[in-house]
């Protein structure tokens, strides 16, 4: 079974630093780009973060770019975020995501696994 | 960067209905389109990709159109596991993002 599992999630004080982790399982990791998507409470979906493969190209919203990192080890078949200096708009659940085809973006793709979500909160 | 417009923002529907929701983005996706549902407390759904293809396992009363700038997503006879809110995500260029989503309720 194809299965994405997020964790990390928590609460943090603005300017604090979290790091989240996606296990990946049942498909071959090392060969798809993967994402993060988040969502506020009550809001719609808004992506972060995507890495390729081989970690070669990253990219990143504007609202994170500068304080988060997206990295992941193929080795382990592990996505992670490193979120750092976190604001109050940074509150939401981040989901770990992977396209129906190796890449995401023109690529004829769309987003067919997703974790269940991991809750972040930013408050003092 | 390229912004998605879903209309109508929220909607109110019966079961049976035939239901369309429109998403216009603001620059050339060509078929880069996908749709999602949310039910509460869960992850999105794809429904469907490339504009128009349906993702396996998606009931067939799911349909998606449109290329270019304007796209709809079609329920041809709203079922009551249908009421949720739906999204619309451009995956042509980076940063990816989504349509403000459409909340089907009943009516």
């Amino acid at each position: 079974e194809v299965q994405l599992v997020e964790s990390g999630g928590g609460l943090v004080k603005p300017g604090g630093s979290l790091r989240l982790s996606c296990a990946a399982s049942g498909f071959s990791f090392s060969t798809y780009s993967m994402n993060w998507v988040r969502q506020a409470p009550g809001k719609g979906l808004e992506w972060v973060s995507s890495i390729s493969p081989s970690s070669n190209y990253i990219y990143y919203a504007d609202s994170v770019k500068g304080r988060f990192t997206i990295s992941r080890d193929n080795t382990k078949n592990s996505l992670f975020l490193q979120m750092n200096s976190l604001r109050a708009e940074d509150t939401a659940v981040y989901y770990c995501a992977r396209c129906v085809r190796e890449a995401c973006v023109a690529a004829g793709s769309g987003v067919a696994v997703w974790g269940q979500g991991t809750t972040v909160t930013v408050s003092s | 960067d390229i912004q998605l417009t879903q209309s109508p923002s929220f909607l109110s529907a019966s079961v049976g209905d035939r239901v369309t929701i429109t998403c216009r983005a603001s620059q050339d996706i060509s078929s880069y389109l996908a749709w999602y549902q949310q039910k509460p407390g869960k992850a999105p759904n794809l429904l469907i990709y490339v504009a128009s293809t349906l993702q396996s396992g998606v009931p067939s009363r799911f349909s998606g159109s449109g290329s270019g700038t304007e796209f709809t997503l079609t329920i041809s006879s709203l079922q009551p596991e249908d009421f949720a809110t739906y999204y619309c995500h451009q995956l042509n260029s980076y940063p990816q993002s989504f349509g403000g989503g459409t909340k089907v309720e009943i009516k």
